[in-house]
């Protein structure tokens, strides 16, 4: 069974500090990772994916996360937060090419821009 | 990459009423999904929609209260059955897209109240 765990229900940052958000995972099969952000009122957007080729991968919006086995992350990072940034962020992992293909998602984290 | 129209976006209902709502792809997708995403939540995984063959449904969901078609590669919808309260949700339908542009798309959800 694969699990997503999401440090920090809340972050809180000042505009132009560094973001990051906290993801690990755990998976029985080398796992596809996602993150997604939800804008409020809004659906879920694709920030980026890992999908077992390069494991620093970026994402739109100057997002990038960075897949370290070892550890069992995929932390999401941005070295300079801006204020259209404050939004839900959702980590997300799927066992693909496994039986399922279903995505399991993380608590999520607010973060919040303070100007 | 593929799109999904959701439709309606959101609605008011009376309890013990059902409604239908519906996903519709811009090209055809090997797998599709349904989700809840419960006030202030991340989301949970209802069922994996299969073509010409019933739902299969995640634990603590059941097909009476939630049935789902997919006639086709690029359709399907979900019901919500007998409505209380307790289902005031987001629902959000999403589909898998294989090949170079591997990943999962997502509706832009239903907010759906029960008064």
């Amino acid at each position: 069974a694969q699990s997503v765990t999401q440090l920090g229900s809340h972050v809180s940052v000042s505009e132009g500090a560094l973001v990051l958000l906290r993801c690990n995972y755990s998976s029985s099969v080398p796992p596809y990772l996602f993150w997604y952000v939800q804008y409020p009122n809004q659906g879920l957007q694709l920030l980026l994916k890992y999908t077992s080729a390069a494991t620093l991968v970026k994402g739109i919006n100057g997002f990038e996360a960075e897949f370290k086995k070892s550890e069992t992350s995929f932390h999401l990072t941005k070295p300079s937060a801006h204020m259209s940034d404050a939004a839900e962020y959702f980590c997300a992992v799927s066992d693909d090419p496994g039986s399922a293909r279903q995505l399991t998602f993380g608590s999520g984290t607010q973060l919040t821009v303070l100007p | 990459s593929a799109v999904i129209s959701q439709k309606p976006s959101r609605d008011i209902c009376q309890r013990g009423t059902s409604l239908t709502i519906q996903c519709q792809v811009d090209s055809q997708v090997t797998m599709m999904f349904w989700y809840r995403q419960q006030p202030g939540q991340s989301l949970t995984l209802i069922a994996t929609a299969n073509q010409g063959s019933e739902a299969t449904y995640e634990s603590g969901f059941v097909i009476d209260k939630f049935p789902i078609s997919r006639p086709n590669l690029t359709f399907s919808t979900l019901t919500v059955s007998n409505m209380s309260p307790e289902d005031s949700s987001i629902y959000l339908c999403s589909a898998l897209i294989g090949g170079t542009n591997y990943g999962y798309t997502f509706g832009s959800g239903t907010r759906l109240t029960v008064v």
